[in-house]
């Protein structure tokens, strides 16, 4: 079935410091979400790109859907502590039955203040 | 502003009892999707339900799980004979449906540990 694969899988960083990740497909997507995951809760939608090529901003958050469809990377400007969680982006996939979203496998961030 | 609620927040069971979770999606919305996520893992997909209908569960084990969205009340996932395997964090997530609404929006989960 249709895989994201994420990376890198773990970033450890100072605070302040600019965050780059990315999600790659070997299929296209004609959506590209991007979540957020606190220690015991769950998932929270920070971004959802739906056009090829599109830049979407959400504060300090920024994400861009790749022009091929096949990736899509998140950027986080000047690092904060409640920045740390781990992120994960996730695509509607139309294998095995009707459209659901599929996810990757996540991007832990760590902070050192 | 009521979210996904999703309860118990934690389920403790021993090896071969019955585990029942429960969702009620958020206001408005009528698709429910649940997944299931093992730690320092992603998320996958176990069932997609509408109201009184299974509409993709391709990603639900074929025996002791199953799942339900009545008319009424909550959605329930079910899992019955609870092994230590199914030691895990379930989310429940809904969506208004619709073919251009990607968009879930999930609880904050159950964690079922089984002893």
């Amino acid at each position: 079935g249709q895989q994201l694969n994420q990376s890198p899988q773990s970033m450890f960083i100072q605070e302040g410091e600019d965050v780059s990740m990315n999600c790659t497909s070997s299929s296209i997507f004609n959506t590209w979400l991007w979540y957020k995951q606190d220690p015991g809760e769950g998932p929270v939608l920070l971004i959802a790109l739906y056009k090829a090529g599109e830049l979407t901003s959400n504060g300090r958050l920024t994400a861009q859907f790749g022009i091929t469809r096949k990736d899509s990377f998140l950027n986080i400007s000047a690092s904060i502590p409640s920045d740390v969680g781990i992120y994960f982006c996730a695509g509607p996939s139309t294998s095995q039955g009707a459209q659901k979203l599929v996810f990757g496998q996540g991007t832990r961030l760590t902070i050192n203040p | 502003n009521a979210g996904v609620m999703q309860n118990p927040r934690h389920l403790v069971r021993r090896r071969g009892q019955e585990a029942r979770l429960r969702c009620s999606p958020m206001k408005g919305h009528s698709h429910v999707y649940w997944y299931r996520q093992l730690p320092e893992e992603g998320l996958k997909f176990m069932v997609y339900l509408q109201k009184e209908n299974i509409i993709d569960e391709s990603g639900m084990p074929k025996e002791r799980f199953s799942a339900e969205f009545p008319k009424e009340g909550p959605s329930i996932l079910r899992i019955q004979q609870v092994v230590r395997g199914d030691s895990a964090a379930y989310f429940c997530a809904s969506s208004p449906g619709g073919r251009t609404e990607k968009k879930l929006f999930f609880g904050s989960g159950t964690q079922l540990s089984v002893l």
